[in-house]
């Protein structure tokens, strides 16, 4: 079946650094692809919209400017965290849906900012 | 304010029980419904799916949809240890057009008593 790639899996660094989280479709292509953020024993919370050829569609109170979003090509998508602090410790998360079927998930990105 | 809301839990069942999970939503337009487990430290997976109102069953997993009363649930017979996970319920809302986007419930904790 149709897989979602996340990588890497797990990222501890200094505050002030900026990270790049990659996601990719393994067997089919992604127009759109969703970032997603957990905070512990809290729901997703979806970031953006990440759109192959145009700008990514951000959610009311993501900084657009903070995390970053590049849709490389009908397979990649990029999310980077710059610039990162503490308060952005959490749980990172992309999907993708294969045409009309359900989203999958690629296996999330653990950000620990020290 | 579209949400998708979730009982509270956590839900405690012993081994062999039936466990069941609600979820209502408030967008009357939403059409697609979907249940992911989510292990701790792991990425949702994907459950069950079910765009149709009535019962659709899946092995030991049944969906429940009832679109006049706005709410979906997911029962799981038999219950075993490993179904111990937070359940989420996701609603795919449409935004404009062809645009839509999943919204989750915040989930309820599952705990399945040997």
């Amino acid at each position: 079946g149709a897989v979602v790639s996340q990588h890497p899996s797990r990222v501890i660094c200094k505050s002030g650094t900026s990270v790049k989280i990659e996601c990719r479709s393994l067997d089919f292509q992604a127009t759109t692809m969703f970032w997603y953020r957990q905070f512990p024993k809290q729901s997703l919370m979806l970031m953006a919209t990440s759109n192959e050829g145009s700008k990514a569609t951000y959610e009311q109170g993501v900084e657009k400017d903070k995390f970053l979003i590049n849709h490389a090509s009908l397979t990649l998508s990029t999310l980077t965290v710059t610039s990162a602090h503490p308060e952005d410790s959490s749980f990172y998360i992309c999907s993708a849906p294969d045409g009309n079927q359900p989203q999958h998930f690629g296996d999330g990105t653990r950000l620990s900012i020290l | 304010q579209k949400e998708v809301e979730q009982n509270s839990g956590p839900l405690s069942v012993p081994e062999g029980a039936i466990a069941s999970l609600n979820c209502t939503y408030s967008d009357r337009g939403s059409q697609s419904f979907f249940w992911y487990r989510q292990y701790s430290g792991k990425s949702p997976e994907l459950i069950m799916f079910i765009y149709s109102n009535g019962d659709k069953e899946d092995g030991r997993f049944t969906a429940q949809l009832n679109k006049a009363s706005q709410y979906v649930s997911l029962l799981i017979r038999d219950s075993q240890p490993s179904d111990s996970a937070t359940y989420l319920c996701a609603v795919n809302i449409i935004i404009s057009g062809a645009n839509s986007k999943l919204t989750f419930g915040k989930g309820i904790t599952l705990s399945v008593r040997p």
